[in-house]
């Protein structure tokens, strides 16, 4: 079947501008993890969704940076005002139940490029 | 101090080589521990979970120590196509759904 979906794959935004970024995780997967991941370093976490309830956005770095599942299935990050520090690749990954420890499955991820 | 850490390399080994890799992590309460690949522009995938008690898959070897709080992946006749980034990852501890990816260690098998 098909695997973890990201669009766009590239995102070039104008510093203060406002980008959305969409994930759509494997067909019944529960769990939605968001990373985000500068060049030369790992992913660091972001946010974690157990269907459509927000269970964990400790990681998110600023109130600029919001996410939701509203139905449970497609995730959307939001990222408003972008500053330059934004720019990193932001992948997303899906894991099939709520207990956590399952593979996790990532998405190509969408590189952003605040100028 | 990083919360886990590792040698970024990178690591050049010609084919057949043995290579290992070590992560260090600062959670003792730190419950799940993996070893995730990642290629060059490429998402991270699950190359190994790390049990207690080690745990072997083909080529590649992992073994945790929980006193001294690291990890070690060993890879026994390396592959030019096991050239890649190795990150090593820790869940921090019980009913959080936190993963914390370390920085990667860089491999480069050579022919």
């Amino acid at each position: 079947g098909a695997g973890v979906s990201q669009s766009p794959r590239y995102k070039v935004a104008k510093r203060g501008q406002d980008v959305a970024l969409r994930c759509d995780p494997i067909s019944g997967h529960v769990s939605l993890f968001w990373y985000q991941q500068a060049l030369g370093q790992g992913p660091e976490f972001l946010t974690y969704f157990q269907n459509e309830a927000q269970l964990d956005k400790s990681g998110l770095p600023s109130d600029r940076f919001f996410a939701e599942r509203p139905e449970g299935s497609v995730s959307t990050l939001k990222i408003q005002r972008t500053q330059q520090e934004d720019s990193a690749v932001y992948l997303c990954a899906s894991s099939f139940r709520g207990r956590t420890d399952n593979e996790q499955f990532f998405g190509p991820g969408t590189r952003l490029t605040v100028l | 101090r990083k919360e886990v850490e590792q040698d970024p390399g990178p690591f050049n080994v010609p084919e057949g080589a043995t290579v290992a890799f070590n992560c260090t992590y600062s959670n003792s309460a730190s419950q799940s521990f993996f070893w995730y690949r990642q290629d060059c522009r490429k998402e991270p995938k699950l190359l190994m979970s790390v049990y207690s008690s080690g745990n072997e898959d083909g080529r590649f070897t992992a073994q945790l120590n929980r006193a001294s709080q690291y990890i070690s992946l060993l890879i026994r006749d390396s592959k030019l196509s096991d050239s890649a980034t190795y990150l090593c990852v820790v869940r921090e501890q019980s009913g959080t759904y936190k993963y914390i990816f370390g920085t990667g260690t860089r491999l480069k098998v050579l022919a």
